[in-house]
């Protein structure tokens, strides 16, 4: 059974860094034709997809993040992590990360991470 | 604005049947399976249904998934006060580069 656990600080300051880290058990992070994402679930609003990496290491952002988003695998440690820069307080939702199956469902998921951006 | 377009919310007494539509485009729904998530607040969303309508391990034969053209639809029979949650679908879009979700469906058990 594959699961997934996301960390990371609860509280950004604005413009700063927010970083997580999701560690997976039950299955590696460099192996299969899977995708590793992180989704979030801001306040009262819907799912957002923001990004992904395959287990090759070939990425996809969401342009609502690009620029300011890094996803990478740590295949050591088998974990992903999220860094995504100067954020905002349009930034905090609970973090997500999840597997998805060659681009077909996400059929992992953590339990979420809250993040709140604020000074 | 989410790429693809749910009912806000649906609302159905114990026992009765719902269903949740879902509308997207050519290069959305109208090329890509489609997948269903549950989410109750505060906890993960759970896959109920992928590739249009098979159902994911564990989920009960009340929960169908259909789709057609660039719309897809899920329907919940015998509706059980347990299955309130928020629903979504989602599906990759291949002129985007990116997956979409729908912006969520309550679903109130009355």
């Amino acid at each position: 059974q594959v699961q997934l656990q996301e960390s990371g600080p609860g509280l950004v300051r604005p413009l700063q860094t927010l970083s997580l880290t999701c560690s997976v058990s039950g299955g590696s992070v460099i192996s299969g034709n899977f995708y590793w994402n992180w989704i979030r679930l801001p306040a009262g609003k819907g799912l957002e997809w923001i990004g992904r990496i395959h287990s090759t290491g070939t990425t996809n952002y969401n342009p609502s993040v690009k620029g300011r988003l890094t996803i990478s695998l740590d295949m050591s440690g088998n974990r992903l992590s999220l860094k995504l820069t100067s954020v905002t307080a349009a930034d905090t939702a609970v973090y997500f990360c999840a597997r998805d199956f060659s681009g077909w469902y996400f059929d992992y998921w953590g339990q979420g991470a809250l993040v709140t951006v604020s000074s | 604005q989410p790429m693809l377009t749910q009912p806000p919310s649906v609302s159905g007494a114990p026992g009765q049947r719902v269903s949740v539509s879902c509308s997207g485009s050519s290069s959305n729904i109208g090329t890509h399976t489609v997948s269903w998530y549950q989410q109750v607040p505060g906890t993960a969303p759970r896959l109920l249904i992928f590739s249009n309508s098979q159902r994911a391990s564990g989920v009960p034969d009340r929960f169908s998934g259909s789709k057609s053209g660039t719309s897809a639809s899920l329907a919940i029979g015998g509706l059980q006060s347990e299955d309130e949650a928020d629903f979504y679908c989602a599906t990759w879009d291949g002129s985007l580069n990116e997956w979409v979700f729908g912006g969520g469906t309550k679903l109130t058990v009355l």
